[in-house]
C-alpha cells in the first residue's frame, strides 16, 4: 500500500514569506507527527496529532509555526514570516495509533531553503 | 531531560568487516527503543523496536540488542548497500514528545 507522502519535495522561499507543507499519512493511521531535521542535528519533534484530540504542540519552536489536520487525515504545516534558520528538512510520520512505543512510518520529507 | 547519544558519529568499514553501533540513553522510564535507517534524501525507514533489557531482534545482517542503559546495532559482514545513517530513538514514560532521536551514525561500507 501507499506510504506517507509529502509535498512539495523541495521548497525555496525568500525570507519573510509564508510557506505551507503538506503531509498525507498512511490510510487508517490515526496518529500524525511532524519533525524537523537540520544539518548535523537529530530529528526534532514539532507537533503531534492523535485522532480528534487536541494536538500536542510542545515542540513548535515559535508562534510562527502552526499545523492543522483536516478530517483526521491530511495535515498542513505552516511557517509564517520564514527566517533563514527555518531551513531544514521537514519530515512527517504516521502510526497506527497514538499508543506509545508503536513504530512511526516516515515520509520522504520536504527540504525547505530560506534565502 | 531525556537524552539519546549515538556513537560513533561516522564509521567506515570494509565489506565483510563486522562492527557495532552504540545508542546510549538516559530516560526516566523506557517504553520502547527504535532503530531506523535513513538514506540520503529520504525519510527514516523503520528497522526494529526493542521494549525491555535483554531483548534482541534480527533482520538480515543486522541485530539489535538492548540493556538498561544502551542499545547496540550489530552489523555482520556488511555490504556496500548497508551504507546509510542509522538513527536510534526512545519513547519514555515521562516524556511529552513521542520520540527522542539521537543524531545518528553515518555508516560507509567500502567494497
Amino acid at each position: 500500500g501507499a506510504g506517507v507522502s509529502q509535498s512539495p519535495s523541495n521548497k525555496v522561499t525568500e525570507k519573510g514569506k509564508d510557506v505551507e507543507l503538506r503531509c498525507d499519512p498512511i490510510s487508517g493511521h490515526t496518529a500524525l507527527y511532524w519533525y524537523r531535521q537540520s544539518l548535523g542535528q537529530g530529528l526534532e519533534f514539532l507537533i503531534y496529532f492523535q485522532g480528534n484530540s487536541a494536538p500536542d504542540k510542545s515542540g513548535l519552536p515559535s508562534d510562527r509555526f502552526s499545523a492543522e489536520r483536516t478530517g483526521g487525515s491530511v495535515s498542513t504545516l505552516t511557517i509564517q514570516r520564514t527566517q533563514q534558520e527555518d531551513s531544514a528538512v521537514y519530515l512527517c510520520a504516521s502510526s497506527v495509533t497514538g499508543t506509545r512505543a508503536i513504530e512511526q512510518f516516515f515520509g520522504p520529507g520536504t527540504r525547505l531553503t530560506v534565502l | 531531560e531525556d537524552q539519546v547519544t549515538q556513537s560513533p558519529e561516522a564509521l567506515r568499514l570494509q565489506e565483510g568487516e563486522s562492527s557495532s553501533l552504540n545508542c546510549s540513553y538516559t530516560v526516566s522510564g523506557l517504553r520502547g527503543l527504535f532503530w531506523y535507517r535513513q538514506d540520503p534524501g529520504k525519510g527514516p525507514e523503520f528497522l526494529f523496536t526493542l521494549y525491555s533489557a535483554g531483548e534482541e531482534k534480527e533482520k538480515e545482517r543486522l541485530k539489535a540488542t538492548l540493556t538498561k542503559k544502551e542499545s547496540f546495532l550489530h552489523i555482520t559482514a556488511p555490504k556496500p548497500e548497508d551504507s546509510a545513517t542509522y538513527l536510534c530513538a526512545v519513547d519514555a514514560e515521562a516524556g511529552n514528545t513521542p520520540l527522542v532521536f539521537g543524531k545518528g551514525t553515518r555508516l560507509s561500507v567500502i567494497a
